[in-house]
């Protein structure tokens, strides 16, 4: 069974660009993390969906960033328009019902210029 | 709200021996998951063990085992005849069961070095 599945594993991308990062979660999980990852903050929730619908974005830095889930098996997260401090590494997780446990995707790292 | 502590940024041991990973935690709640994860260089994020809070036995993958103290707050990872294929970035991850939706709460991560 495919695990979950992120794209793209890499973007460089120039400062005010646009970035779209997809995620497409393990089949039949119904709850979607979105984690990024820097060496001085660790790992930090940015936000998380059950059945679709956005639970909790207190961790989104600001409204540069927006994350949709339009169906069950496909996300994404928005960077409009990026910075440089937001060079990260950025995981999708899923996970089924209240107890499953998350799983990961291989992360995207992205780097802007 | 919940904190993961792990005080050893860095360990270190050698293939065939064996090596603890600490880890503690702060919760005022009574049912929750521990997990530990391991993060090689490649980045992935790979789930090594999961404890439930209301399971006294500690769990045991292979080579991998807790020592789960609830009482203490303490989450400990024993890796038993180390493998070099072990390095990697170790966090450990607290999830509350108290609410209806719970997300992970992670450690800073604590880098095993295995030499040969």
């Amino acid at each position: 069974d495919a695990g979950v599945i992120q794209s793209p594993r890499h973007e460089v991308t120039e400062m005010g660009q646009e970035v779209t990062l997809r995620c497409k979660p393990i089949s039949g999980h119904n709850s979607l993390f979105w984690y990024r990852q820097t060496m001085m903050r660790g790992l930090e929730l940015l936000i998380y969906f059950n059945n679709n619908v956005p639970i909790d974005d207190s961790g989104m830095p600001e409204d540069r960033f927006s994350a949709k889930m339009p169906n069950a098996s496909f996300s994404t997260l928005k960077i409009q328009p990026s910075e440089p401090r937001d060079s990260a590494v950025y995981f999708c997780a899923s996970s089924q019902g209240r107890r499953g446990t998350q799983y990961f995707g291989p992360g995207t790292r992205l780097l802007v210029l | 709200a919940q904190t993961v502590t792990q005080s050893q940024p860095e360990m270190s041991v050698q293939e065939a021996e064996t090596v603890t990973l600490s880890c503690t935690y702060d919760t005022s709640e009574s049912d929750y998951y521990l997990f530990w994860y391991k993060q090689p260089p490649s980045r992935q994020m790979i789930l090594v063990i999961r404890q439930e809070a209301y399971k006294q036995q500690n769990a045991t993958e292979n080579r991998f085992s807790v020592n789960f103290q609830k009482a203490a707050k303490s989450f400990s990872l024993k890796i038993s005849d180390s493998q070099l294929g072990d390095a990697a970035m170790y966090f450990c991850a607290y999830r509350s069961l108290s609410s209806g939706y719970s997300t992970l709460t992670f450690g800073k991560g604590t880098m095993l070095l295995v030499s040969p």
